[in-house]
């Protein structure tokens, strides 16, 4: 199975600090994206790749970064973080675009920005 | 009008009962549905995926897609306390790397 891995399960952080929060995929999927889920608002896309070096925006990009120096792994930055940046962040991967292909979830961090 | 729509629920069920989940979408373009599983504070986990009309049966799990009508559902037969869970609906449009997630349906099964 493929496994996606989320550097940390719980961080708290302070206003205005540079957070960064790094997910690893091991089975040499294309596509990675970062998601964040709020009660009542679902999951919003923040950002996704495609590629090695390559990022699209999302649904809610502001205030947020993305890396993508290797294919294993994708990076979201928060640039300052704020407390409205508090959520519970997810990674996903595919193998690629073709109709078949879902997502596979890290296991989530919950940032708190306090 | 959302891209992909769920009722919130909470849906209850008593345990060993048919429950069946539903999901409408709006883009005529949509290729391919997923149905996601996710336990209170943990991610979301992939059950069933369908790409053509009709049913796709998977265990005590059965996927419907009605693409003229632009619903997908999910029934779970003989109910556990064990699928208790929001169920998260997700769609895929022709060439897009990205789905389309419904906001989910939280589901308890009622010993």
């Amino acid at each position: 199975d493929v496994k996606v891995t989320q550097s940390s399960r719980y961080l708290v952080k302070r206003t205005g600090e540079k957070v960064f929060l790094e997910c690893v995929q091991d089975m040499d999927h294309e596509n990675m994206f970062w998601y964040r889920q709020d009660p009542g608002l679902g999951l919003r896309l923040i950002y996704f790749s495609y590629d090695v070096k390559m990022k699209e925006k999302g649904d809610i990009p502001e205030g947020y970064s993305v890396s993508r120096e290797k294919k294993e792994r994708f990076s979201l930055i928060l640039e300052s973080a704020s407390t409205n940046q508090t959520s519970m962040y997810l990674c996903a991967s595919s193998l690629g675009s073709e109709k078949v292909y879902g997502y596979t979830f890290g296991s989530g961090t919950r940032l708190t920005v306090v | 009008q959302k891209e992909v729509e769920q009722n919130s629920g909470p849906l209850s069920v008593p345990e060993g009962a048919i429950a069946s989940l539903n999901c409408t979408y709006s883009d005529r373009g949509s290729q391919s549905f997923f149905w996601y599983r996710q336990y209170s504070g943990k991610s979301p986990e992939l059950i069933m995926s369908i790409y053509s009309n009709g049913d796709k049966e998977d265990g005590r799990f059965t996927a419907q897609l009605n693409k003229a009508s632009q619903y997908v559902s999910l029934l779970i037969r003989d109910s556990q306390p064990s699928d208790s869970a929001t169920y998260l609906c997700a769609v895929r449009n022709f060439g897009n790397e990205k789905l389309t997630f419904g906001t989910g349906t939280r589901l308890t099964i009622i010993p």
